[in-house]
């Protein structure tokens, strides 16, 4: 199975600051990932598919990019509504693995 | 709106079976795969399984291969994880999920409140 190595698995930041996560994987696959977020008790939220195409109804301060096995969730100005945990996920091949995850609190 | 409503979690013995359902509405249900993921206690999130729109594609994660099987009955818009020899490690939240594109299998876009599992004697 594909693993996915993400980081940093915890992050401090505040209210306007620009984060960047990161997810490698163990094996090329192409641009076939995708980024959620999910704050405590609730279901996860796509953000990003594709490696950098944003979701419908996603805000603009959220973009991803990479392809192969390096990419990267970039959260620009962070809104306090941000502060959640975020994982990957590859669907290149079975079975689809998730990133670890990364919480982000705030400073 | 889509929603997704899983029902059939509970507590449930070692070695013992489980039904999860997944009542979908407010899209075509028919032309989406759709998804199992579960999150252990405080965990991060496991895909578990995928099942194809037309059914005749299931593929598992290696840790519950041979013991959970996914379903789904179209005419009746309901997705299924039938879950045996269950074990203290299957415990977890269990979510549906929708994949975003129809008639094929990638990533997941909408997911379900999740149903939580307990395994324990």
């Amino acid at each position: 199975a594909i693993q996915m190595t993400q980081s940093p698995s915890s992050l401090s930041a505040s209210v306007g600051d620009r984060v960047t996560i990161t997810c490698r994987a163990s094996q090329d696959i192409r641009d076939d990932l995708a980024w959620y977020q999910q704050k405590p008790g609730r279901a996860p939220r796509l953000l990003i598919y594709s490696a950098s195409s944003l979701q419908s109804g996603v805000p603009s301060r959220f973009s991803g990019s990479g392809s192969g096995t390096d990419f990267t969730l970039t959260i620009n100005s962070l809104q306090p509504e941000d502060f959640a945990t975020y994982s990957c996920l590859q669907d290149n091949s079975y079975p689809y693995t998730f990133g670890q995850g990364t919480k982000l609190e705030i400073k | 709106q889509v929603q997704l409503l899983e029902s059939g979690g509970g507590v449930v013995q070692p070695g013992r079976s489980l039904r999860l359902s997944c009542a979908a509405s407010g899209f075509t249900f028919s032309i989406y795969a759709m998804h199992w993921v579960r999150q252990a206690p405080g965990k991060g999130l496991e895909w578990v399984a995928v099942i194809s729109y037309d059914g005749n594609k299931k593929y598992y994660a290696d840790s519950v291969k041979g013991r959970f099987t996914v379903s789904r009955d179209n005419s009746k818009n309901t997705l299924y994880l039938q879950m045996n020899s269950l074990r203290a490690e299957d415990t977890a939240v269990y979510y549906c999920a929708k994949d975003r594109a129809s008639f094929g299998i990638g990533e997941i876009d909408f997911w379900g409140q999740g149903t939580p599992v307990t395994v324990s004697s």
